[in-house]
């Protein structure tokens, strides 16, 4: 079991460039929750997947953030047109059933970097 | 408002002292988490517990619902245990977590 993947670990956008994040979750899981981690927000949530569809996704910020899940084996969060105040670690967790700890596996994050 | 205040924001102990982690909840807790986070790693749960005292090792997590809060005790801690701990706190939906601001911890040897 390699738990929850995502990739990349690090990405560097310029200002006004796209951003496309993976997460591999663990197999077997049907929930799928993506969070947002600064120093200054602390975690924030951002959506949730049960069984690919999409659930709640009241924390993305609307105008430039999205994320699916085509497949049981991966989800994307996409953000268009970065800006600086979207860099943060991306968090990526998934879940046999429900965010109870004994079940809510957490990825290593993608730290991204808009300049 | 903030609806999960964590502390201490930061603790530093010497080997072998006890840390003792609080996290209170401004709204009527529905259920708590405690999570661990090792400077560039992921968060790794440490307990589930929506009330009473649960125990794993030198670990003790104590929620009393009526009085809104929720304590982590680490005995006899160790260099291994530095990091940021953080509290969560379930809300209604069932799979919203609120988080607390978490408190980094050093130990010293």
């Amino acid at each position: 079991n390699a738990g929850v993947i995502q990739t990349p670990r690090h990405k560097v956008t310029g200002k006004g460039q796209e951003a496309t994040l993976w997460c591999e979750p663990i197999s077997g899981h049907s929930a799928v929750f993506w969070y947002r981690q600064t120093i200054v927000q602390g975690l924030e949530f951002l959506t949730y997947f049960r069984n690919q569809a999409p659930i709640d996704d009241s924390g993305m910020p609307k105008e430039r953030f999205s994320a699916q899940m085509p497949n049981q084996s991966h989800s994307t969060l996409k953000i268009q047109s970065t800006q600086p105040q979207d860099s943060a670690v991306y968090l990526c967790a998934s879940s046999t059933t429900g965010p109870s700890a004994e079940t809510l596996y957490f990825g290593s994050g993608t730290r991204l970097t808009v300049l | 408002g903030q609806q999960v205040q964590q502390s201490p924001a930061s603790l530093v102990l010497q080997e072998g002292e006890n840390a003792e982690l609080q996290c209170n909840f401004s709204t009527s807790l529905n259920s708590m988490q405690w999570f661990y986070q090792r400077p560039g790693g992921s968060l790794v749960s440490l307990f589930y517990n929506p009330s009473g005292t649960k125990q794993s090792g030198r670990l003790t997590s104590t929620t009393v619902i009526k009085e809104r809060r929720s304590s982590l005790h680490i005995s006899s801690s160790q260099t291994t245990d530095s990091g940021t701990y953080l509290c969560a706190m379930l809300m209604d939906s069932n799979y919203q977590l609120i988080w607390g601001s978490g408190t980094k911890l050093i130990i010293k040897p």
